[in-house]
């Protein structure tokens, strides 16, 4: 079966620290990678994407997440945390043969001043 | 330009009863897709629209449809509602379907069965 996973519900990181929200999946072809951002009460918000070409892709806000097809992972990434990262961050992964997402169950970032 | 919008923003229903939620896309964007997500877990591919045929379906019971208008506005219809539909129902638009680029949400209907 197609899955997504975030191995953690909740990751805490203090102000200025690297973070790092992991994400794997388990799915045939070739899929396309997304992380999104979701604040409370409102919908979710592109972070970046993974096509192809070079393993490291660069998104919004500071974000960054390195593609590693040997190990089926997504990882989220940026160098200085803020507290205005807190948020929950959802990856989900497009199968190239319908174009539909399969999304994780989410992850909790809370950044501490 | 204004992103996805959505109507209304909350809702309380019953049991039995049925609801219509509203979905404006992105000015230029023809495909809406819909999700449902309940507290705790990530979304969950209802439909998807185009040019207002069904480009795709995913796993819910008959009890959900949908429809697209020619302005590319759409609507979900979810009948007999149960108390697990109780979630947020999210729209999303993208220019086209069945296409790697990304989509761009709506802030989503909070829906409560009592």
């Amino acid at each position: 079966a197609q899955s997504v996973a975030q191995p953690e519900d909740q990751v805490k990181v203090a102000e200025g620290n690297p973070l790092t929200v992991k994400c794997t999946y388990s799915v045939s072809g070739n899929p396309y990678l997304f992380w999104y951002v979701q604040y409370p009460n409102r919908g979710l918000q592109f972070l970046l994407k993974y096509i192809t070409g070079d393993n490291l892709v660069k998104g919004s806000y500071g974000f960054e997440a390195e593609f590693n097809k040997s190990q089926t992972s997504f990882h989220l990434k940026k160098p200085s945390a803020l507290v205005s990262d807190s948020a929950l961050y959802f990856c989900a992964v497009m199968l190239d043969s319908n174009y539909q997402l399969i999304w994780g169950a989410g992850t909790k970032l809370i950044i501490k001043p | 330009d204004a992103g996805v919008t959505q109507s209304p923003t909350h809702l309380i229903k019953t049991r039995g009863q049925h609801v219509t939620l509203r979905c404006s896309p992105i000015s230029g964007h023809k495909s809406v897709s819909w999700y449902q997500q309940v507290l705790g877990q990530g979304p969950q591919f209802i439909f998807q629209y185009y040019e207002k045929e069904e480009r795709g379906r995913g796993n819910f019971p008959d009890r959900f449809s949908a429809r697209q208008f020619p302005n590319y506005s759409s609507e979900l219809n979810v009948n007999a509602l149960l108390l697990g539909d109780s979630a947020l129902y999210l729209c999303a638009s993208s220019e086209q379907p069945l296409s790697n680029q990304p989509q761009h949400f709506g802030d989503g209907t909070r829906l409560s069965i009592l």
